[in-house]
This record gives C-alpha cells, sequence and structure tokens, in this order.
C-alpha cells in the first residue's frame, strides 16, 4: 500500500505561469518531506524540503506547501521555466533513516 | 568530483547470471541506501545501511544481498538474476539525522 501518493502521472504548464504539484500521504508519523526532481538518465537531485512543524518552505521560485490535518503537500513553481520539466518525486521520511518515495509526475513546460 | 558514484552504468545480462553493481559516496555520510525503480518509475526502496549496518530490509528476495566494506561503500550483488530484475537501481547516501539525500547517477540492469 503506497503511503506517499502521487496522482497526477503527468502536468503540462505553459512557460511563465505557475506549475503546482501534488503530493498525498497516509501516515501522520512522517514529520520530514522532501522534493526531488530527475531528468532522463540522471539520479534524482534534492529542491525542497519541509519539516512538519511549518506549513510552508520557500527557496527562489519553489515553495512547498504542506497541510498536515489533511495529509497533503504541494510543490509550486513560479514562474515555470523550460529546464524545469522533469520527472518529480514527493518524498517522506519515516524515522531517521527511511525515506519513501511517491512515484513520481512527469512536468512538461510548454512554450 | 561526483559525491555518489555508481558502476557500471548500464549492464546487460542473461537470465540466472550473478551480477554486482558497486557505489561508493564521499561525503562521509554514515547512511546509504539502494533504491529500485521499476518500469512504472517507482522509486522503492530495498536496503538501508548505516555505518556498515543493516537498518533497512524491505521485502527483498534473498537473491539480492547488499554488502558495505565501509561506511562509503555499499555494494549490491543479485544471484540468479531473472526477467523482472530488469531495472534501474539507484545508490543514496545522507547524513544521519536528515538533510538532503544524495543520489548517484543510477546503474541500468537489462537482464535477457
Amino acid at each position: 500500500d503506497q503511503q506517499v501518493k502521487q496522482n497526477s502521472p503527468s502536468l503540462s504548464v505553459q512557460e511563465g505561469r505557475i506549475s503546482i504539484l501534488n503530493c498525498d500521504y497516509t501516515n501522520s508519523m512522517f514529520d520530514y518531506f522532501l522534493w526531488y526532481k530527475k531528468y532522463p538518465a540522471e539520479g534524482p537531485t534534492f529542491l525542497i524540503s519541509i519539516s512538519s512543524i511549518k506549513d510552508k518552505n520557500e527557496d527562489g521560485r519553489f515553495t512547498v506547501f504542506l497541510n498536515k490535518s489533511a495529509k497533503h503537500l504541494s510543490l509550486h513553481i513560479v514562474p515555470s521555466q523550460p529546464g524545469d520539466s522533469a520527472v518529480y518525486f514527493c518524498a517522506a521520511l519515516e524515522g531517521d533513516d527511511k525515506i519513501i518515495f511517491g512515484k513520481g509526475t512527469r512536468l512538461h513546460i510548454l512554450p | 568530483d561526483t559525491a555518489v558514484s555508481q558502476t557500471p552504468k548500464y549492464l546487460v545480462t542473461q537470465m540466472g547470471n550473478d551480477k554486482s553493481i558497486k557505489c561508493e559516496q564521499n561525503l562521509g555520510h554514515d547512511t546509504m541506501y539502494w533504491y529500485k525503480q521499476d518500469s512504472k518509475k517507482f522509486l522503492k526502496i530495498m536496503f538501508s545501511y548505516n555505518n556498515k549496518e543493516l537498518i533497512i530490509n524491505e521485502t527483498v528476495p534473498n537473491r539480492f544481498s547488499p554488502k558495505s566494506p565501509d561506511k562509503a561503500h555499499l555494494n549490491l550483488h543479485i544471484n540468479s538474476l531473472e526477467l523482472g530484475d530488469s531495472a534501474v537501481y539507484f545508490c543514496a547516501s545522507i547524513r544521519r539525522g536528515g538533510g538532503e539525500l544524495f543520489f548517484g547517477e543510477g546503474s541500468r540492469l537489462t537482464v535477457l
């Protein structure tokens, strides 16, 4: 049973607009969440994270929002750029060591 | 310098063979992982080692055996390869206590 879910396998967004990637989780014990970006033939790279004691974390064009009551987090990218086209993985930390990933959402930035 | 490096990057082999994938990290991290990305692109944790000690072992067949000679290395040995083992295997490492998980570039295993 998937504990971290990304229900949209793909998303297309116009360049310059906002991209919103969603993630849901089922385990209320998760206390740290991460977003990773992955280009083809490369390993995932870290983007941004958020602790469960916060509801928002911002880093440049990337903002992650956490809604603990809904067990939902989202990644906002604004403005979207062509280089943002990639697969985005949501992940959650269980305990000290176990990082569980969602299935990923492929983001296409359209010219 | 590559932080987490895996070799080989590509591996094509026949069913029934035994193969190994090596991973090394030069970040001084204590914890290393193996993840498998299957055909559906799902990144699934397989093993985790902390300072050469196995701490996570998900439901992985016994044919998969991780080996950590020291905390900078975590190798994955696979016996009697099966078609379903075809996937991209990612090694990763993290500093104990949290932070960023650094991934290797992946090793694409194709079993024929």
